[in-house]
Formats: structure tokens, sequence, C-alpha cells
């Protein structure tokens, strides 16, 4: 089984600032990751797929990068309804989230 | 506008069953494989199962292969998890999510609460 992980699991950030979380893979995926946002009692969203193409209607604030096994979700100038919990999600082989990061307010 | 509705959740003892619907629209669903994905209280998500757009190829998590069985209605753009045998370690709010041009999911449902507990 291909296991995710993510860092970090938790941070706290204001709005404006640029954030980045990171997830790795234990084998090599390519490219096949997406990243999702999730909101209490909110269905979760697609805001990634493919490592690197933007989801439809997703903001130009959200970027993702990487392949093999290391990519990163950067948010660049945090808004007030960013404010969630991220996944990470291979589909190279079946499917496996990583743990999340949730974004909090400092 | 696509949506998934989840439903069929509730409060069931240890060793009973459940089965979970989700009603699709927006979106011509026997084009579609399905997903089920749960969220476990204070842990991240899981994928539970698939289905392909026929009903013809499924596949589960370890966790719940043997117990969880889905299924599709077409006819009904519906989608459904029955759940036997049920953990405490199933509890968990349950989602539907469309599968997208590729392996990714596109849209998710609200989730419907499934509590195992005597």
């Amino acid at each position: 089984d291909i296991q995710m992980t993510q860092s970090p699991s938790s941070l706290s950030a204001s709005v404006g600032d640029r954030v980045t979380i990171t997830c790795q893979a234990s084998q090599d995926i390519s490219d096949f990751l997406s990243w999702y946002q999730h909101k209490p009692g909110k269905a979760p969203k697609l805001l990634i797929y493919d490592a690197s193409h933007l989801g439809t209607g997703v903001p130009s604030r959200f970027s993702g990068s990487g392949s093999g096994t290391d990519f990163t979700l950067t948010i660049s100038g945090l808004q007030p309804e960013d404010f969630a919990t991220y996944y990470c999600q291979q589909y190279d082989t079946l499917y496996t989230f990583g743990p999340g990061t949730k974004v909090d307010i400092k | 506008e696509v949506q998934l509705v989840e439903s069929g959740g509730a409060v069931v003892q240890p060793g009973g069953s459940l089965r979970l619907s989700c009603a699709a629209s927006g979106f011509k669903f026997d084009d579609y494989t399905m997903h089920w994905v749960r969220l476990r209280p204070g842990k991240g998500l899981e994928w539970v199962s698939f289905i392909s757009w026929n009903g013809v190829s499924t596949n589960y998590a370890g966790s719940v292969e043997g117990r969880f069985t889905i299924s599709r209605d077409n006819k009904k753009n519906s989608l459904y998890l029955q759940m036997n045998s049920l953990r405490a370690e199933d509890t968990a709010l349950y989602y539907c999510a469309k599968r997208a041009d590729y392996n990714y999911f596109d849209y998710w449902g609200q989730g419907t609460m499934v509590t195992v507990s005597s």
C-alpha cells in the first residue's frame, strides 16, 4: 500500500500570508496527486489534480507542484475563507489520503 | 449543478447493519465511477470503496472488505453502501464522491454520519 504523509499537521497563519504544505508518498506516484480543502460540515472541495492543475473555479492563489514522491501545495495570500483542513491524495494505486493539515487563524 | 446527497446514517449497535444511499444529480450518472470515502473522528479521510459506471467492477479498502458492499442503480441515479458486521471503528462521516475524468474526485457530498455504539 502507498502511504502518504503531510507536514505540518497544523499551522497558524494570518490573512495575506503565504502558506506551504508538503506531502510525501512512500513510493513514486508520478503526478497522480490531488489536493482537497475541507471545512467542517461541508463537502470536501477539489483544489488541485495531477499535482499542479487547478480545479474548476479554484482561485489562482492556490498552486501545486512536485512529482514522484514529494509534493507541495502553496496558498499565496491567505484569505479568510481559506482556513480549513487540507488533504493530499494519491491515485496512482487505488487511493490514499494524507493525514491532513489544519490551517487556522494566528 | 452537480449534487450528491447522502442519507441513511444512524446510530447502530456493534455487529449491526446499515445501508447508506447517495442521490446524484446534475451529471450523467451512468457515465462515471463513484466512490465512498469516510472521515473518522480525529482521523483523516479514508477511501472506502468504488464502483465502475456499469457496476461490474468494484474494490474495497482492506478495513471493510467482506463486510461492506457497494452497489448502484443507474435508473435511479443512486449509489449505495451496505454495511454489515459494523464495528466501533466504522464510526465516521461517510461521503460519496464522483470520479473525475481521471482518478481524482471532482465532487463530493456533505456526508452522512454513522455511529456504531452500544
